[in-house]
């Protein structure tokens, strides 16, 4: 069983669409983080929710919108999808806020915006 | 602006060799230190978390140190080989909960 896992690995869509990204973690995890991989490789937040409610809510374009129906799923929705969103979206859990003994990493999703 | 930089950006060394990276982040706000290990192709996998100042941690051939006094981080990585090539994150969590990650170490190891 995948610990963290993200579907779907690739999303290729056109501008001005809407589309979702799912995360689940079969780890009892109290923290879930959605990352951004960006063109020099960073990993960036964007946000953080810790058992469904919303702790980091970096400076993120309010088209991305977090949903957590539950402290295992942590889904990201994207509206009016521009070019600069094309970008591997990572999908990450932690015991707690604290972060300790460290974060499970989902495989990413490649989304590409044409 | 808090901002996690990693040194050298990329390293190539001989199987055999011993290594090692440095990490810097602010000394304040700080709750502790994540270090990550990242092979193409996969998702990053957590090495080591310390949070207090003087923690070494060691995980085989691998190992850390923290120095929170003075912002610095150190991964060292003993006989190198092949399969250690992958790139080394490096992050800072604040005391608000945001883990910020360094850009990496990209790390070669050629038999």
């Amino acid at each position: 069983d995948t610990a963290v896992s993200q579907t779907p690995k690739y999303l290729v869509t056109q501008m001005g669409n809407d589309k979702s990204i799912k995360c689940e973690q079969n780890l009892g995890h109290d923290t879930m983080y959605w990352y951004k991989q960006d063109s020099k490789k960073f990993l960036k937040i964007m946000f953080s929710y810790n058992n469904k409610e919303l702790i980091i809510n970096e400076t993120v374009p309010n088209r991305f919108s977090p949903k957590s129906p539950d402290k295992a799923h942590l889904n990201l929705h994207i509206n009016s999808l521009e070019l600069g969103d094309s970008a591997v979206y990572f999908c990450a859990s932690s015991q707690d806020l604290l972060g300790v003994p460290g974060y499970t990493f989902g495989s990413g999703t490649r989304l590409t915006v044409v | 602006i808090l901002n996690v930089e990693q040194s050298p950006q990329s390293l190539h060394v001989q199987e055999g060799d011993s290594t090692n990276f440095t990490c810097s982040f602010p000394s304040s706000n700080f709750y502790a230190l994540h270090w990550y290990r990242w092979e193409t192709a996969k998702s990053p996998e957590a090495l080591f978390v310390m949070t207090l100042n003087g923690d070494e941690k060691k995980k085989g051939r691998i190992s850390a140190t923290l120095n929170t006094k003075e912002g610095y981080s150190y991964l060292y990585i003993k006989g190198s080989q092949p399969e250690d090539s992958a790139t080394y994150l490096c992050a800072f969590l604040t005391t608000g909960g945001k883990l910020i990650f360094g850009q990496g170490t990209e790390l070669s190891v050629k038999p």
